[in-house]
């Protein structure tokens, strides 16, 4: 079974500073998408990011990016230019064959 | 555009009563998912449906629980007789893209007395 595991429960960041989430992942699947989303306390979940296994390049949307590494079975999130707005749960993801499967979360606290 | 709608967004209802949980996808979405998001288990798929057919159920915790999906552009999740264990919050999800990005619901929060 593909398990997705967030070691860091919660994460502090300064206002303006640059913080990164981890991700690993088990699977013997060669083809899968990875996500990052993002629960802010409204409890929507918002997608962040993107990945395609099956792509070498790594994601990015504005402020964030992603470090995939297939062999290494690790997919982390990197928030740049940390705001305020960025507080909330961040939650990855591993999709199969619609075989969704979330990690624990990670708490990020934006300091000001 | 409209996300996905779900209804009602808060339910409160006491143990042993009836409950329906309500879903539309986004239009042109042709997968649609239930989620139930607990402290304790954290996000669960519950069930999934391609094309308004149910694919896979193994999600669903207990005979309790029963979704469906009579068109494109709606589901039911139903609990009877719900339980206070029951008590969560439940997502829906819809796909245009087999496997691919899944949009969510703003969720609906039940509570079961």
């Amino acid at each position: 079974a593909q398990t997705v595991t967030q070691s860091q429960p919660e994460m502090s960041v300064q206002e303006a500073e640059t913080v990164t989430l981890s991700c690993t992942y088990d699977t013997s699947e060669s083809d899968y998408y990875l996500f990052w989303y993002k629960q802010p306390p409204s409890r929507q979940m918002i997608l962040v990011i993107r990945q395609e296994a099956y792509k070498q390049q790594n994601a990015t949307e504005n402020r964030f990016s992603v470090n995939f590494q297939k062999a290494a079975k690790s997919f982390s999130l990197k928030i740049s230019d940390s705001q305020l707005g960025d507080a909330a749960m961040y939650f990855c993801a591993y999709n199969n064959n619609n075989d969704m499967r979330f990690g624990a979360g990670t708490r990020l606290t934006v300091k000001p | 555009d409209a996300g996905v709608i779900q209804s009602p967004r808060h339910e409160v209802t006491e143990m042993g009563q009836e409950v329906t949980l309500r879903c539309k996808p986004i239009s042109g979405h042709n997968s649609l998912f239930w989620y139930r998001q607990t402290m304790m288990r954290g996000l669960e798929l519950l069930i999934y449906f391609n094309n308004n057919v149910p694919i896979d159920d193994s999600g669903m915790p207990e005979d309790r629980f029963s979704a469906k999906m009579p068109n494109a552009s709606f589901s039911t999740l139903k609990i009877q007789p719900s339980e206070p264990r029951d008590s969560a919050v439940y997502f829906c999800a819809s796909s245009s893209v087999w496997a691919d990005t899944q949009y969510f619901g703003p969720g609906t929060r039940l509570t079961v007395l």
